[in-house]
């Protein structure tokens, strides 16, 4: 079955550490996005892609940082310069077509110790 | 700016119906959509509308009206499960991406 896979599901981090959350998606999607989520609060945008090799900003990418070597991957990275890391980060993937919208994977919930 | 606004919180009992309000001010438009988040988890698509109307799918029916920046979402017969959060989104361009809304908590009372 296709789908995006995300890992770890927990994850736990010291300060001052840099962090990578994979991203996997064999649902052939050209475009793949990265969220993050705080409590009570909307999706905000990180980072998007929507063709290997080439990434873009989104709304909060500073402390962030993201590569697309693949298709089907998209890790993400959290830098220790992002200054309040803990969250849960969901990445999620869409095909040109607005009816199809996007598909999101199980999500990342970051804590930092 | 683009803006989605949704109510925060609604409070609704089982069994009962309930409709969640979404105005949206984007620079285009090209579709709406809704999503339910379950705590802690993805959010899944419910539903998407592009023209004017309603569009029903067994217990939940999505409403637009693209010249008032409006939609709906309508629960019906409403389960302990339906308690989540929902979230409108609004793609205004031709590169589909999506401008999400707060979301609105559903909590459901026996």
């Amino acid at each position: 079955d296709g789908g995006i896979t995300q890992s770890p599901k927990y994850l736990f981090r010291k300060e001052g550490q840099n962090v990578t959350l994979s991203c996997e998606q064999n649902l052939n999607h050209d475009a793949m996005y990265w969220y993050r989520q705080d409590p009570g609060q909307g999706l905000r945008l990180i980072y998007y892609s929507q063709i290997v090799n080439d990434f873009q900003k989104g709304d909060i990418a500073e402390g962030y940082s993201v590569s697309r070597e693949k298709k089907e991957s998209f890790p993400l990275t959290v830098t220790s310069a992002q200054k309040n890391p803990t969250a849960f980060y969901l990445c999620a993937s869409s095909v040109p077509g607005a009816s199809y919208g996007y598909t999101f994977g199980s999500g990342t919930r970051l804590t930092v110790v | 700016g683009q803006n989605i606004d949704q109510p925060t919180e609604m409070t609704a009992t089982e069994g009962a119906i309930v409709q969640i309000n979404c105005t949206y001010q984007t620079s285009g438009f090209n579709g709406l959509f809704w999503y339910q988040q379950h705590a802690g988890e993805a959010p899944t698509f419910l539903s998407y509308n592009v023209l004017d109307g309603l569009e029903e799918k067994g217990r939940f029916s999505s409403f637009l009206s693209r010249s008032k920046g409006y939609s709906y979402l309508l629960l019906k017969e409403l389960q302990m499960k339906d308690s989540a959060s929902y979230l409108c989104a609004v793609t205004p361009g031709s590169n589909y991406q999506l401008i999400w809304g707060a979301g609105t908590k559903l909590i459901i009372k026996p």
